[in-house]
């Protein structure tokens, strides 16, 4: 069976440093793996998403994943922290194995500051 | 091109009354799922769709009811609303499981 485990629920950093949410992933399969975003009362936005592709998948508003099958990890990371960042960010993980098998990580809000 | 239509965005009820989320989609896409999302637990899956007529059961069922009759849209119904399902409620959808999810915005339901 799948799994996602996010390893931080909170992660505070200063403007302009970078930003690492850690990701694992248990799969049987070659899963797709995505990030999501939430910013305060609004629904989710996929960021980006890995399908067996590149390795290496950048998203929207400057983000980026590495997909690392050895160490069974999907980090999200940023070069440089705005303030607009700061939302809550869920990775999951869908085995693709048909029907529905989309699981979502318990979430990690980011802090941003000034 | 709207996306994930939610309605309503905000709705109080009283214990026992019964209700319908509405959601609606306009890209054709053949899954369909609702989730609850309350502080501290993450996202819950309640049912999903994985086309016209067909359904089935998330983590969290108990309480809710869904129908596809169309692909468009996928309502959700709460038969007798308790306290506990005081949540904010999502629609999703997706052309496949492995192309990603389009969210609607959300409803904010207060059962008192």
């Amino acid at each position: 069976a799948q799994s996602v485990t996010q390893l931080d629920s909170h992660v505070s950093v200063s403007e302009g440093t970078p930003v690492l949410l850690r990701c694992n992933y248990s799969s049987s399969y070659s899963p797709s793996l995505f990030w999501y975003v939430q910013h305060p009362n609004k629904g989710l936005q996929l960021l980006l998403k890995y399908t067996s592709a590149a390795t290496l998948v950048k998203g929207i508003n400057g983000f980026e994943a590495e997909f690392k099958k050895s160490e069974t990890s999907f980090h999200l990371t940023k070069p440089s922290a705005h303030m607009s960042d700061a939302a809550e960010y869920f990775c999951v993980v869908s085995e693709g194995t048909g029907g529905f098998k989309t699981i979502f990580g318990a979430g990690t809000r980011l802090f941003v500051k000034a | 091109n709207a996306g994930v239509t939610q309605t309503p965005k905000f709705q109080v009820l009283k214990t026992g009354q019964s209700m319908t989320l509405q959601c609606a989609q306009d890209m054709n896409h053949e899954y369909m799922s609702w989730y609850r999302q309350d502080p501290g637990m993450g996202l819950r899956l309640i049912h999903y769709s994985v086309g016209a007529g067909i359904t089935d059961q998330g983590e969290v069922p108990n309480g809710y009811n869904v129908s596809r009759s169309t692909t468009e849209d996928f309502p959700l119904r709460l038969l007798s609303a308790a306290p506990s399902q005081t949540s904010v409620y999502f629609c999703a959808s997706s052309r496949q499981d492995t192309y990603g999810y389009t969210f609607g915005s959300g409803t904010r339901l207060t059962v008192v």
